[in-house]
């Protein structure tokens, strides 16, 4: 079956320090993955995306950065943190016609 | 570009109460449309889609008609349930464009007993 998982699913980290967070897609190939941002109070922000190995977009400049290693890899990192880097980040891949499965997310604060 | 656009939350409700979310979007080609539900706690959940125009979405007793005319996906729901409280998002997507979710900013639901 196919499956996205994410983690970890709640994160508090301090100002200036480093950040990773992954993803990883089970039984497809070669998916589109995407990294989205919910800030509070706020909607969803599309941050980056990879149609493939090695392949990033990004949507809006920013203190984040994206990388996919592997085909079902996608990863998401900061060398130093912000205050306005807390949110809830979302990973998504698409199923072709059945549309965008996310995962579970991770709630990062910022402190 | 792309944009989707919902009416202001937070939306309160009595059970059994009639619901419409606006939704309007602004796009260059024939986006697909979508709504996603976000219960507390929890991450994005699809709730109904339509990927032409005049298409109807539905799912647990939520509609929402794809309206080119009007550029509009607005969800509505005759009788909603406590259970039905949460955060719901309008969406579009190009898959011409990589395949990206345009978001509205969200509408919070809350329907009281």
């Amino acid at each position: 079956s196919q499956t996205i998982h994410q983690w970890p699913a709640t994160l508090v980290q301090p100002v200036g320090s480093p950040l990773s967070l992954e993803c990883t897609v089970e039984g497809t190939s070669n998916p589109n993955l995407y990294w989205y941002r919910q800030a509070a109070g706020r909607g969803l922000q599309l941050l980056f995306y990879s149609v493939g190995i090695g392949q990033i977009s990004s949507e809006v400049p920013q203190n984040l950065s994206a990388s996919r290693p592997q085909d079902r890899q996608f990863i998401l990192s900061s060398k130093k943190l912000l205050l306005s880097d807390s949110g809830f980040y979302l990973c998504a891949w698409v199923q072709g016609a059945r549309g965008y499965t996310f995962g579970s997310g991770t709630r990062l604060t910022v402190v | 570009g792309n944009s989707v656009t919902q009416m202001e939350g937070p939306v309160t409700l009595s059970e059994e109460a009639f619901l419409t979310i606006n939704c309007t979007y602004t796009a260059t080609g024939y986006p697909s449309l979508f709504w996603y539900v976000q219960y507390p706690g929890e991450g994005l959940q699809l709730l109904l889609k339509a990927t032409k125009a005049d298409d109807k979405g539905s799912n647990k007793g939520f509609e929402a008609t794809y309206r080119k005319e009007t550029t509009s996906f607005h969800l509505e729901k005759g009788s909603v349930q406590v259970s039905d409280s949460a955060v719901y998002f309008c969406a579009l997507s190009e898959f011409n464009q990589g395949g990206k979710l345009i978001f509205g900013q969200g509408t919070e639901l809350s329907v009281k007993p």
